[in-house]
């Protein structure tokens, strides 16, 4: 299929070790964050949430951390693999007056063998 | 428990040409968000709708329109196509809330001539 993010920022990693991701966002008043996965010829692919009143949530394999004062979000993936060779995109909203996400231009990982 | 389908999933139009893509929402989902993805970019919300009404649209013009039906599914039609409307066409799930994650399709690859 068609790839998605020919032109994006690259993060290469080698297999077993952890990736972090990074992303600003630019609005203070969003308070609900989201990263989602992105495969070639695929839609994005829910990978975890965070809301603005915690710093941090674990997932399988993977955490996020949420920064409000510097308005940065992180997605630290662990012993990375193959499989996790994707885009992936920051999305964020705000509870109030709005249902639509606002995406990040999202940053590609290559696990290397 | 199927997810999110959209149909078709490639298209090809000529400029002037108008386009209706389909989308059935993930099982016990309610509301239907559109988006497009330009190549190298991240999804840019078009619109979305709960209880067959649009309840908030993104910066797309008038020549975007949508639909959706009691049974929750949904259309996005786009008139008078331009070239610069090619792209991927996503549609996402979610129940009716704020603060509710979307859950994506694989998309309709939209190519215009």
């Amino acid at each position: 299929g068609e790839s998605v993010g020919l032109h994006l920022p690259t993060l290469s990693v080698q297999e077993g070790d952890n990736s972090i991701i990074n992303c600003a966002y630019s609005n203070s008043a969003s308070d609900y964050f989201i990263w989602y996965k992105q495969e070639s010829g695929k839609g994005p692919q829910f990978i975890i949430d965070i809301r603005s009143n915690m710093d941090k949530r674990q997932g399988q394999r993977v955490t996020v951390l949420l920064n409000k004062t510097v308005k940065h979000l992180s997605l630290q993936i662990a012993a990375t693999q193959p499989g996790d060779s994707a885009v992936y995109f920051c999305a964020e909203t705000a509870a109030s007056g709005t249902y639509k996400y606002i995406f990040g231009t999202g940053t590609r990982l290559k696990v290397l063998a | 428990d199927a997810g999110v389908t959209q149909s078709p999933t490639h298209l090809i139009k000529t400029r002037g040409q108008q386009v209706t893509l389909r989308c059935s929402p993930k099982s016990g989902h309610d509301t239907v968000s559109w988006y497009q993805q330009a190549l190298g970019q991240g999804p840019q919300f078009i619109f979305q709708y709960y209880e067959e009404e649009e309840r908030q649209r993104g910066n797309f013009p008038d020549r975007f329109s949508g639909h959706q039906f009691p049974n929750y599914s949904s259309e996005l039609n786009v008139n008078a196509l331009l070239l610069g409307d090619s792209a991927l066409y996503l549609c996402a799930s979610s129940l009716a809330g704020v603060r509710q994650p979307q859950h994506f399709g694989d998309g309709t690859r939209l190519s215009i001539l």
